[in-house]
C-alpha cells in the first residue's frame, strides 16, 4: 500500500514570501492532518479535515495559513506571507477513521521549509 | 487530554530489551495510551496502543499499570533501526477529533 505523498521535500523562501504544500493521502482514509514540527519539538497539530470538511483549525494562524482539501482526497497548505518562525517541518498525515481511537495515523515524509 | 511525562533520554545496547516508561497518573477513564516513534529525517511512526490490558503486536509490547498512572512500551530486542524518538501520548476514546498532543518524547539511543 502506498504512503502518504508530500511535496515538495525541502523548500527555501524569503521572508514575506509565499509557499504551498501538497499532500495526497493514503487511498481511502477520510481523515487528513497537517502538523508542524519545529526543531526540537514535537508535531502540532495545524488543521484535521474529515473528508473535505474542516474538524479541527484552532491551532492554524489563520492570518497567514490557509489549507483546503478539494474533493476531500489531496490538501495544500499555503502560508502566505511567511515569517522566519515559520521554518519548520510540515508533516501531513491521514487516517482511515472518523477521529479517536480508530484513528492510526499513517505520516508523509514531511516538508521541510526554511524562511530566510 | 492528559498530559504524559517521560524521560529526555535513554541508551539501550542492540538485542537487548529497551523499557521506555510514561507516567500519566490524570489519564481518565477512557483515554487510550498511544505510542508513536519518529526516526531522524523521517514522519512519526505508529507503534502500538492500549487502555486497560496488556498489549502486543509485531513491534513492541504495552504494559500498562493496574491504576492506569503509567505505562511501559518494551521493544524486546532493540535494533540500531530503533534509534528514534519516542512520544507517548493520551488520546481520550470518544474525541472527535483523534488530535494526537505530542510531548518532547525519549530520545532512544541503540548502541553496537
Amino acid at each position: 500500500e502506498a504512503g502518504v505523498a508530500q511535496s515538495p521535500r525541502y523548500k527555501i523562501i524569503e521572508k514575506r514570501q509565499s509557499v504551498a504544500f501538497w499532500c495526497n493521502p493514503i487511498s481511502g482514509h477520510a481523515t487528513l492532518y497537517w502538523y508542524q514540527q519545529i526543531l526540537g519539538q514535537g508535531p502540532k497539530l495545524l488543521i484535521q479535515f474529515q473528508n473535505n470538511g474542516v474538524v479541527d483549525d484552532s491551532q492554524l494562524p489563520k492570518d497567514r495559513f490557509s489549507a483546503e482539501r478539494l474533493k476531500g482526497v489531496d490538501s495544500t497548505l499555503k502560508i502566505q506571507p511567511a515569517k522566519l518562525e515559520d521554518s519548520a517541518v510540515y508533516l501531513c498525515a491521514s487516517s482511515l477513521g472518523a477521529a479517536g481511537v480508530s484513528s492510526e495515523q499513517y505520516f508523509g515524509p514531511g516538508t521541510r521549509l526554511t524562511v530566510t | 487530554d492528559a498530559k504524559t511525562t517521560q524521560p529526555t533520554s535513554m541508551d539501550c545496547a542492540e538485542g537487548r530489551a529497551a523499557n521506555l516508561p510514561c507516567n500519566h497518573s490524570t489519564i481518565s477513564g477512557n483515554e487510550y495510551v498511544y505510542w508513536y516513534r519518529q526516526i531522524h529525517s523521517q514522519g512519526p511512526q505508529y507503534i502500538i496502543h492500549g487502555l486497560k490490558n496488556n498489549e502486543t503486536n509485531e513491534m513492541a509490547s504495552l504494559i500498562i499499570t493496574e491504576d492506569r498512572k503509567s505505562s511501559t512500551l518494551i521493544l524486546p530486542h532493540a535494533t540500531l533501526r530503533d534509534t528514534a524518538v519516542y512520544y507517548c501520548i493520551a488520546l481520550h476514546g470518544s474525541s472527535n477529533t483523534g488530535k494526537l498532543i505530542f510531548g518532547q518524547g525519549t530520545t532512544l539511543q541503540v548502541k553496537p
